[in-house]
């Protein structure tokens, strides 16, 4: 059983730039999340999808971001117009609902915006 | 108010003895879930122990202990016969509702062990 995947592992871009990840959960796993970590800190919830259907977004999640899970399989983070402050490890994680919906996570993308 | 506090930024053990990460939570739902995570230099977020609010007994899994004081409000990770590859951050983390009616974690801010030889 292959875990969670998540392509690129690091991304440098310019300011402005556009940059998209993608994450792979574990196939058996209905249940998807978006986290971002910056330095120092734990890990914050920024989106969730339950198959396809994302259900929530946190308010972290500015207009700049948007996350898609077609089919209710791989998702994509989109950053736009990147800025500096969206330097950070994005994790995605996944879980199967059950009554202890452990989350399983992802390598992490490291991005840095210069 | 902070929902999940880790008071240690970092903690050092030698090889071989057990040591002892504290955590302690706030919540006001009665259905929650709490759980530890590793996260080794390289970055990736390792599921160790989870422990339900409902669960009579503390959480093992292998040298992974959950020391649950319901009343006081901790959780705190006992790892015994500390490795050197135990070396990393340790993440608390909580889940406030039922599996199934809830799902995001809300994290500390972690606490660096370091396992001397």
């Amino acid at each position: 059983d292959t875990g969670v995947s998540q392509d690129p592992r690091h991304k440098i871009t310019k300011r402005g730039q556009n940059v998209t990840f993608r994450c792979d959960p574990i196939s058996e796993h209905n249940r998807l999340y978006w986290y971002r970590q910056t330095l120092g800190q734990g890990p914050e919830f920024l989106t969730y999808f339950q198959n396809e259907a994302q259900l929530e977004k946190s308010r972290l999640l500015s207009d700049r971001f948007s996350a898609e899970r077609p089919k209710g399989s791989f998702s994509t983070l989109e950053i736009q117009r990147t800025e500096q402050g969206d330097s950070a490890m994005y994790l995605c994680a996944s879980s199967l609902n059950n009554e202890g919906e452990t989350q399983y996570f992802g390598p992490g993308t490291r991005l840095l915006v210069l | 108010a902070q929902k999940i506090t880790q008071t240690q930024p970092g903690m050092f053990v030698q090889e071989k003895e057990a040591v002892t990460l504290d955590c302690t939570y706030d919540t006001s739902d009665p259905s929650y879930g709490l759980f530890w995570y590793k996260q080794p230099s390289s970055g990736e977020m390792i599921f160790l122990i989870y422990q339900g609010s409902y669960d009579q007994q503390n959480a093992t899994e292998g040298r992974y202990s959950l020391n649950f004081q319901k009343a006081r409000k901790s959780a705190n990770l006992v790892i015994s016969a500390s490795q050197l590859g135990d070396s990393a951050m340790y993440f608390c983390a909580m889940r406030e509702g039922r599996g199934g009616s809830n799902y995001k974690l809300t994290f500390g801010k972690g606490t660096l062990l370091t396992v001397n030889p």
